[in-house]
């Protein structure tokens, strides 16, 4: 099971930080993946992380102001965003990854407006 | 950046036919890494096939891909009601990439 939270309405410049609470497998032991959809919108992916979160990889579009984490301890994914814009809103998932994503949280949604 | 391109966009069929979804890679990529997943209104995607051709686990027989190099197809081989939604591919490597997604939609 994966539950986001953190999620909620923000102004633009702002930051949140979205938790990801993972239960029911190894958490340490596998890749993860954070995947946005702006409302009616497609799926992007945003960022993934290594098992003991060495390697991260984000999208263009959030470079320098996301920041993909993890904490093994806690069984915890983190997404750090700052520097937030309008065009940031969306539903955010994290998910297990695995090249393909098989597991996948309900999602949270996150508002950046004035 | 492997750009991932899904046609058509919307594909209007009756319950019992067959439906035939496409996606074209911007470049070759290894079968490994290409995935299909469905998504309903309101609710997280869920993955049907990964490695091109596998089904993910409780997917039913009805859904099966192929394909290889730049052009992979995604079937169902008889809609069922529960079966319209919309559907994407996903590149695998890291930037990972989605498809736009096509809308199976009742005739």
């Amino acid at each position: 099971q994966l539950v986001e939270s953190g999620g909620g309405l923000v102004q633009p410049g702002g930051s949140l930080r979205l938790s990801c609470a993972v239960s029911g497998f190894t958490f340490e032991t596998y890749w993860m993946t954070w995947v946005r959809q702006a409302p009616g919108k497609g799926l992007e992916w945003v960022a993934n992380i290594n098992q003991g979160g060495s390697d991260k990889y984000h999208v263009d579009s959030v470079k320098g102001r996301f920041s993909i984490s993890r904490d093994n301890a806690k069984n915890t994914l983190y997404l750090q965003m700052d520097s937030l814009r309008v065009e940031d809103t969306a539903v955010y998932y994290c998910a297990r990854d695995q090249r393909w994503f098989d597991f996948w949280g309900q999602g949270i949604l996150v508002t950046v407006s004035s | 950046e492997i750009v991932l391109t899904q046609s058509p966009g919307t594909l209007s069929l009756s319950p019992g036919e067959r439906a035939t979804l496409s996606c074209r890679a911007s470049q070759s990529v290894s079968s490994s890494h290409l995935a299909w997943y469905q998504q309903k209104p309101g609710q997280a995607p869920r993955l049907l096939i990964y490695g091109a051709s596998n089904r993910a686990t409780g997917i039913p027989d009805s859904f099966s891909g192929s394909g290889s190099g730049t052009d992979f197809t995604l079937t169902i081989s008889r809609l069922e009601p529960e079966d319209f939604a919309v559907y994407y591919c996903q590149y695998g490597v890291s930037p990972k990439t989605f498809g736009q997604g096509t809308k199976v939609e009742i005739k």
